[in-house]
């Protein structure tokens, strides 16, 4: 059961350059979300799904997209790459259950130069 | 929006000695959940210790425990005999449970204490 596959484990882009995070689940998670990891500030909401064709924004999307095809596959799309996103993203997923833990992935982390 | 607070950003321990880790958080809702994660060098987020808002009683892990203390949005984490694998970064989280608000499902996660264990 490989849970939540973020890819790539590591990617460095020039500012400008879009690119696509890919995170895919096997355990059949309804809920899906990305989020971003920068020091002293924890993990903030940057994109969020309840299903296949649903999506909604978090506290900081701006610059990202995302879109959700299928049940498993939830990728993070960065349209023109800036330094201010040079960060650690997560992918994770969880059941619909009021209390379901969520699965992380591995993260990646991207570094805009 | 709520907001979660975790006031120190280091803490240290000695091996097999006892730590608490501050957290407190700020929401109008009563029905909600609360987390601790745990972040070791690898980078993977481990759930640690779950609570639901409408439990009176602590929620209790092995040798991990809570102190919920809900009109005093108050949510610490307990570590006793402490190891030296329980060193990591901690993360505090907050997830309302009140379907129909724009803040439902999301995690909003607190600034992280970073734990060491001396031997």
């Amino acid at each position: 059961n490989a849970g939540v596959t973020q890819t790539p484990k590591f990617q460095v882009l020039k500012t400008g350059q879009s690119m696509t995070l890919q995170c895919a689940q096997d355990m059949n998670h309804e809920y899906m979300s990305w989020y971003r990891q920068d020091p002293g500030m924890g993990l903030r909401l940057i994109h969020y799904s309840v299903g296949a064709g649903i999506t909604d924004q978090g506290e900081v999307p701006n610059g990202y997209n995302v879109s959700r095809s299928t049940t498993e596959d939830f990728p993070l799309r960065l349209l023109s790459a800036a330094p201010s996103q040079t960060s650690v993203y997560f992918c994770a997923s969880r059941t619909r259950d009021r209390g379901a833990e969520a699965f992380f992935g591995q993260g990646t982390r991207l570094t805009v130069v | 929006a709520q907001t979660v607070t975790q006031s120190q950003p280091e803490m240290s321990v000695q091996e097999a000695e006892t730590v608490t880790l501050s957290c407190t958080y700020d929401t109008s809702e009563s029905d909600y959940y609360l987390f601790w994660y745990k972040q070791p060098p690898s980078r993977q987020m481990i759930l640690v210790i779950r609570q639901e808002a409408y439990k009176q009683q602590n929620a209790t892990e092995n040798r991990f425990s809570v102190n919920f203390q809900k009109a005093a949005k108050s949510f610490s984490l307990k570590i006793s005999d402490s190891q030296l694998g329980d060193a990591a970064m901690y993360f505090c989280a907050y997830r309302s449970a009140s379907s129909g608000g724009t803040s439902y499902g999301k995690l909003t996660f607190g600034q992280g204490t970073i734990l060491t264990v001396h031997p």
